[in-house]
């Protein structure tokens, strides 16, 4: 079945950075769309980012944009999210999750179990 | 980027009950809308795609509906296991925004 497992989460000092894997296994990595999922605490899901099948194509919500970078090695089943210039209110559980059809990449099928990023001094 | 308000926020019911859960979104979104259930410590699950569509596995007494800016999520005769946080999401144009969350509680 699918299996999604995050890692790399973990507490870093604001203005550091922090990269979060996703390896995956169950399907056929190189024909899905992948995401990354954000809850801070106490607080409701937050999309961040999504990268096509290729990685050709990526977008993320504005909040990130110009920190972090979604990006996948197809050679070996994983997602990644390389984030920069790290604030206090990126401290969240991090989910990476599946696209559910191959051809319509928006729509989040199955989702990991997440890894939570701290960011504090 | 589009905005998506669910109502209510919170919401109490009993065991057997039937509950309806409204997202609006600022602009249209066609069917591009979407269900996910999120029990606490798990991981989220995808309950309705494209509005209306029920998702493999997820059992028919959820069921969505709506089309442009105004969705309804309704769950009827629930079950203990029925109770989590529910969201929407659009899926119409990046960035696909969730809804803040209906927190459905046990009365």
């Amino acid at each position: 079945q699918v299996q999604l497992v995050e890692s790399g989460g973990g507490v870093v000092q604001p203005g550091r950075s922090l990269k979060l894997s996703c390896s995956v296994s169950g399907f056929t990595f190189t024909s899905y769309g992948m995401h990354w999922v954000r809850q801070a605490p106490g607080k409701g899901l937050e999309w961040v980012a999504v990268i096509s099948f290729d990685g050709k194509n990526t977008y993320s919500t504005d909040s990130v944009k110009g920190r972090f970078t979604i990006s996948r090695d197809n050679s070996k089943n994983t997602l990644f999210l390389q984030m920069n210039s790290l604030r206090p209110e990126d401290t969240a559980v991090y989910y990476c999750a599946k696209s559910l059809g191959r051809v319509e990449m928006a729509t989040i099928g199955h989702w990991g179990q997440g890894t939570l990023v701290t960011v504090s001094s | 980027d589009i905005q998506m308000t669910q109502s209510p926020s919170s919401l109490s019911a009993s065991v057997g009950d039937r509950v309806t859960i409204t997202c609006r979104a600022s602009q249209t979104i066609s069917s591009y809308l979407n269900w996910y259930q999120h029990e606490p410590g798990k991981a989220p699950r995808l309950l309705i795609y494209a509005a209306s569509s029920l998702q493999s596995g997820v059992p028919s007494k959820f069921s969505g509906s709506g089309s442009g800016t105004d969705f309804t999520l309704t769950i009827s005769s629930l079950q203990p296991e029925d109770f989590a946080t529910y969201y929407c999401q659009q899926t119409y144009s990046p960035p696909y925004t969730f809804g803040q969350g209906t927190n459905l509680e046990i009365k």
